[in-house]
């Protein structure tokens, strides 16, 4: 069974740090792009980034590009989401999700959340 | 980036009723649309892809059409489990943005 879990979410103030982690199994990791998405509470799903199969291509939003860096361990089934510099508006659910490319986003992992708070 | 519009923000319908939902971008993608269901607390699940191919074990009540700008979500029959919210995103670009959603509310 293909599997996505997601791990780190966390209460922190703003100015801080997070490291998202999302473990996968039940298929090829290193076969797929891989996609962070986010749903801030009562609101719509938000794309926040993505990286290619091998690490080597990353693309952003622009309200996270150089706050946050995707980054991936194919040895390791793993997928990561390091956040800097957070802001209240960063508080969401955030989802990791298989790309499959021309056959869109699926599955999705069952979200974690993060709350920034002052 | 691609916007995605969606319209409408909510619907209102009926058990066995038939509902559309419309998506458009803001410049041509191709047929590089795929439509999502979410459930309260829950994370999306996958329903269409490649603007009308059904997802495995869909059922086929669900339908999508359109390409370049203009897309829509067909739901033939509504259900009791389809009052929920629906979601288009675009994969044209690798910065796959998602409209705002669509709200199924029983009427």
């Amino acid at each position: 069974e293909v599997q996505l879990v997601e791990s780190g979410g966390a209460l922190v103030q703003p100015g801080e740090s997070l490291r998202l982690s999302c473990a996968a199994s039940g298929f090829t990791f290193s076969d797929y792009r891989m996609t962070w998405v986010r749903q801030a509470p009562g609101k719509g799903l938000e794309w926040v980034a993505s990286i290619k199969q091998d690490g080597t291509e990353k693309y952003y939003v622009a309200s996270a590009r150089g706050r946050f860096t995707i980054s991936r361990d194919n040895a390791q089934n793993s997928l990561y989401l390091q956040m800097n510099s957070l802001r209240a508006e960063d508080t969401a659910v955030y989802f990791c999700a298989r790309d499959r490319g021309p056959g869109g986003t699926s599955p999705w992992g069952q979200g974690t959340l993060v709350t920034v708070f002052s | 980036d691609i916007q995605m519009t969606q319209s409408p923000s909510t619907l209102s319908a009926s058990v066995g009723d038939r509902v559309t939902i419309t998506c458009r971008a803001s410049q041509s993608i191709s047929s590089w649309l795929a439509w999502y269901q979410q459930k309260p607390g829950k994370a999306p699940k996958l329903l269409i892809y490649k603007a009308s191919s059904l997802e495995s074990g869909v059922p086929s009540r669900f339908s999508g059409s359109g390409s370049g700008t203009e897309f829509t979500l067909t739901i033939s029959s509504l259900q009791p489990d389809d009052f929920q919210t629906y979601y288009c995103q675009q994969y044209n670009s690798p910065q796959r943005t998602f409209g705002q959603g669509t709200k199924v509310e029983i009427k």
